[in-house]
């Protein structure tokens, strides 16, 4: 089956840097995604990867590895409007995205 | 860049009602649009794949009959759920493909709409 496996929380200090992982078994890869989530709202686009390697955009960067099924998002200089839930989602031969559960990440001061 | 629009935000019904809920991309053509429902806590749950000017297609355990879905136009599907119960109470959130956008199959999300059945 499907799978997409991600930390269901992290804790980080505000200023830090933290790393979300993401593992993932798929049928077929067609990109990488991650969205931030924050409380009561609906997933903003953060990242697409589809090639190995680190893309970087801001505070955020992405690093993609398809031969180990693998993905982070490392968040730098963190702020308190970070605390959000991270999801990752991989898009299928068919062109589908399978979501992981997302990452709370909290910021704490 | 690309925005998506649902309505309502959010809405309380009695059980037994049916409850409409619209989902527009305001500045592209989206020939694909997808509904997603969200229970606390939890990941986004595929429901259904929307195509303009054809049937939906639901996902495995999603009834059809329950929830309605059209997709009239390149600018706007909607999501009807009808006879609604409590357990229906979720986060139902769309999204449209834009295929124009020059980054593959980038789907771009509306705000959400909070269903409460009471």
């Amino acid at each position: 089956g499907q799978n997409i496996d991600q930390p269901t929380e992290m804790t980080a200090t505000e200023g830090a840097i933290v790393q979300i992982n993401c593992t993932y078994q798929t049928s077929g890869f067609n990109g990488l995604f991650w969205y931030q989530q924050h409380a009561g709202e609906a997933p903003t686009f953060l990242s697409y990867n589809v090639l190995d390697g680190l893309e970087e955009k801001g505070r955020f960067s992405s690093f993609l590895s398809r031969s180990k099924g693998y993905s982070y998002l490392l968040l730098k200089e963190l702020q308190m409007k970070d605390s959000a839930s991270y999801l990752c989602a991989v898009m299928d031969s068919n062109y589908q995205l399978i979501w992981g559960a997302g990452t709370k990440l909290i910021i704490k001061p | 860049g690309a925005v998506v629009s649902q309505h309502p935000s959010w809405v309380i019904c009695k059980s037994g009602t049916s409850v409409k809920i619209e989902c527009r991309s305001l500045d592209f053509q989206a020939t694909t649009m997808f509904w997603y429902r969200q229970f606390p806590k939890q990941s986004l749950m595929l429901m259904a794949t929307s195509n303009e000017g054809s049937k939906a297609t639901y996902e495995q355990g999603v009834e059809k009959d329950k929830f309605l879905i059209n997709h009239a136009s390149l600018t706007l599907s909607t999501l009807t759920v009808t006879s609604a119960h409590p357990e229906d109470s979720s986060f139902y959130i769309c999204s449209a493909r834009d295929l124009l956008a020059g980054v593959i199959d980038t789907q771009y999300f509306g705000p959400g709409t909070r269903l409460t059945v009471l």
